[in-house]
């Protein structure tokens, strides 16, 4: 069964590093979103991702982040300049395959701890 | 107000019983809403969608929605061990398809 995969698990960075956290989306997918969950807290969006453009996002998705497809398969998410307050369990989904187009499957997830 | 509420439980239920979770969400969303389970440290995984009123039903999970009352519950038959887990319900705004989740209800199956 096809599933959307990220990469890493697990990141470490020092406060005011960059991270790129990437994510490779189900393949006949067309929609592609970012969300973010703080421990204890709810998930919440941050950006989603169309036709090689930003479709939507929310007021964290700020100046810091940045989303991009590179290529045909990945999906990527940079925090330039990485605060405490990111740290998080960050969601790659994507949706659009057939008739269910708004049905997004998540990946595993990438934890995030700033330092 | 928030878009998308739920109880955060625990809601504790027996092995075998039927575990009830519910879900009310403002009229500023969609229409359409999805279960997701959600267990420690882990992601969300679909159990259903529900876009028409009324019950749907996939195995032992029945999806609920309410229109009127802006109420969608999920009914999980012959609760397991393995249900115990957090329940997240969200809807998909109504500007695109971004998804707004609930805090999610915490069940716990006792054997």
């Amino acid at each position: 069964e096809p599933e959307v995969t990220q990469t890493p698990s697990h990141q470490v960075t020092q406060m005011g590093q960059e991270v790129i956290l990437r994510c490779v989306p189900i393949s006949n997918h067309l929609y592609f979103y970012w969300y973010r969950q703080i421990l204890g807290q709810k998930v919440e969006f941050l950006v989603s991702f169309y036709n090689n453009e930003i479709s939507e996002k929310s007021e964290i998705f700020d100046d810091q982040f940045s989303v991009e497809r590179p290529d045909g398969s990945n999906f990527t998410l940079k925090i330039r300049s990485t605060k405490l307050e990111d740290s998080a369990m960050y969601f790659c989904a994507s949706s659009g395959g057939g008739g269910e187009q708004e049905t997004q499957y998540f990946g595993p997830g990438t934890r995030l701890l700033v330092l | 107000q928030k878009e998308v509420e739920q109880n955060s439980g625990p809601l504790s239920v027996p092995e075998g019983a039927i575990a009830s979770l519910n879900c009310t969400y403002s009229d500023r969303v969609s229409q359409s809403f999805f279960w997701y389970r959600q267990y420690s440290g882990k992601s969300p995984e679909l159990i259903m969608s529900i876009y028409s009123n009324g019950d749907k039903e996939d195995g032992r999970f029945t999806a609920q929605l309410n229109k009127a009352s802006q109420y969608v519950s999920l009914l999980i038959r012959d609760s397991q061990p393995s249900d115990s887990a957090t329940y997240l319900c969200a809807a998909i705004n109504n500007a695109g398809n971004m998804l707004t989740f609930g805090g999610g209800t915490r069940l716990m199956v006792k054997p």
